[in-house]
């Protein structure tokens, strides 16, 4: 069965330190989209891909948080500077162009000290 | 705004019961409604999704239910099990919103041997 794929799992940095989260969707699936999920809530959406072009980036910290998809298939989302509020699950999705579900990876933790 | 809500927060039964887990949302212009199983520090295993032109989906043990009328949908586990214990979210794609998926917060269930 396809999965979406993200590195690393597991991710701990400092402070003010830059870190940065890969997803590799499912082949041919168009859109992409990475939720951030803090512990005990659910995911909110942080960024939205359809194919290359950024379809919904309005709930992203753009002072900090950056995120592209150059090719339209992988993609990366960059924290610089890190702070502790971040400390989350980063989870990618993809979905086929025409919406019939959605297929989560199975996300990166990060812890910020 | 959509909003999804699922009550209760936290469920605890003993094996071999029936249960129902519940959802909610304001809008109901979705497009579907994604059933989804968390295990703790893991990401998102979709469990089932209704299309907004059907009214129910079932999976072995789990049935899902749709009312876009009165909002609300149902997940029935039967038979519950140990390894059913998870967070189990559902999530509303809502027509005007580009397709992003709206969660809940989720119900955490633990299934009691």
């Amino acid at each position: 069965e396809a999965e979406v794929a993200q590195s690393p799992r597991y991710k701990i940095t400092e402070k003010s330190q830059a870190v940065a989260f890969w997803c590799d969707p499912i082949s041919g699936h168009a859109t992409l989209y990475w939720y951030r999920q803090i512990l005990g809530q659910g995911p909110e959406l942080l960024v939205q891909f359809q194919d290359e072009s950024v379809v919904d980036d309005s709930q992203l910290p753009k002072d900090r948080f950056s995120a592209e998809r150059l090719k339209g298939v992988d993609s990366t989302l960059k924290i610089q500077p890190a702070e502790l509020g971040d400390s989350a699950m980063y989870l990618c999705a993809s979905s086929p162009r025409t919406a019939g579900g959605y297929t989560f990876g199975s996300g990166t933790r990060l812890t910020v000290v | 705004k959509q909003e999804v809500t699922q009550i209760p927060a936290a469920l605890s039964v003993p094996e071999g019961e029936n249960l129902v887990l519940n959802c909610s949302f304001t809008d109901s212009a979705i497009y579907n409604l994604q059933w989804f199983r968390q295990d703790p520090g893991k990401g998102l295993t979709s469990l089932l999704l209704i299309q907004s032109s059907q009214r129910e989906q079932t999976s072995g043990r789990l049935n899902a239910s749709l009312d876009k009328s009165s909002g609300r949908s149902t997940l029935y586990i039967a038979a519950s099990q140990p390894g059913d214990s998870a967070t189990y979210l559902c999530a509303a794609v809502i027509y005007n919103q580009g397709g992003k998926l709206i969660f809940g917060q989720g119900t955490e269930l633990s299934v009691k041997p």
